[in-house]
């Protein structure tokens, strides 16, 4: 079935610092990533969208400057965290859509500021 | 006021009980809805879509009333297994983002 590789699992950083969060799909093409947060006993919140070939579309509140998205292939969408703070750590998922297997989700990345 | 709304948490059963999830949603306009599972932070997985018509899955069952804009699932027989958060989700329109309920722990003890 259709599979979205995520990486890191887990990362932990220092304050100031930048992380970056890679999403590939593996076998199918993702014109499409969405890409989520979320806090302990929180919802998945909806970041922004990313498609290839032209700028993310970002949710009210969320900070472009701080989390810039790239989707420079249809296998690849990145996510880099600039200059994270405590309140960035946060788990954090990636999400392809439209497949014949539904929406197919990446295995997350948990990301701890220190 | 949030998109999906769940029934608060936790849902602390014993084994073989049937406990019962109720969602609402805002969007009128809809339209996809499903039951999503999510075990210990890892990744959402697909429990069931739902349809108007209800649909069951084994021990599981999914209603959809759109008129009143609520969502349920009934899960029999609980197992230990079945431990995990539930995610209610609706899609308001094929390949746009889902949107997810804050989510209902149910924890099942024998």
């Amino acid at each position: 079935g259709a599979v979205v590789s995520q990486h890191p699992s887990w990362v932990i950083c220092k304050s100031g610092t930048s992380v970056k969060i890679e999403c590939r799909s593996l076998d199918f093409q993702a014109t499409t990533m969405f890409w989520y947060r979320q806090f302990p006993k929180q919802s998945l919140m909806l970041m922004a969208t990313s498609n290839e070939g032209s700028k993310a579309t970002y949710e009210q509140g969320v900070e472009k400057d701080k989390f810039l998205i790239n989707h420079a292939s249809l296998t690849l969408s990145t996510l880099t965290v600039t200059s994270a703070h405590p309140e960035d750590s946060s788990f954090y998922i990636c999400s392809a859509p439209g497949t014949s297997y539904g929406y197919t989700f990446g295995s997350g990345t948990r990301l701890t500021v220190v | 006021r949030k998109e999906v709304e769940q029934d608060p948490g936790p849902f602390n059963v014993p084994e073989g009980a049937t406990v019962a999830f109720n969602c609402t949603y805002s969007n009128s306009a809809s339209q996809s809805f499903f039951w999503y599972r999510q075990d210990c932070r890892k990744e959402p997985k697909l429990l069931m879509s739902v349809y108007s018509s209800g649909n069951e899955d084994g021990r599981f069952t999914a209603q959809l009333n759109r008129a009143s804009q609520y969502i349920s699932l009934l899960i029999r027989d609980s197992k230990l297994s079945d431990s995990a958060t539930y995610l209610c989700v609706v899609n308001r329109q094929a390949g746009t983002a889902l949107i997810f309920g804050k989510g209902t722990t149910l924890s099942v003890s024998s």
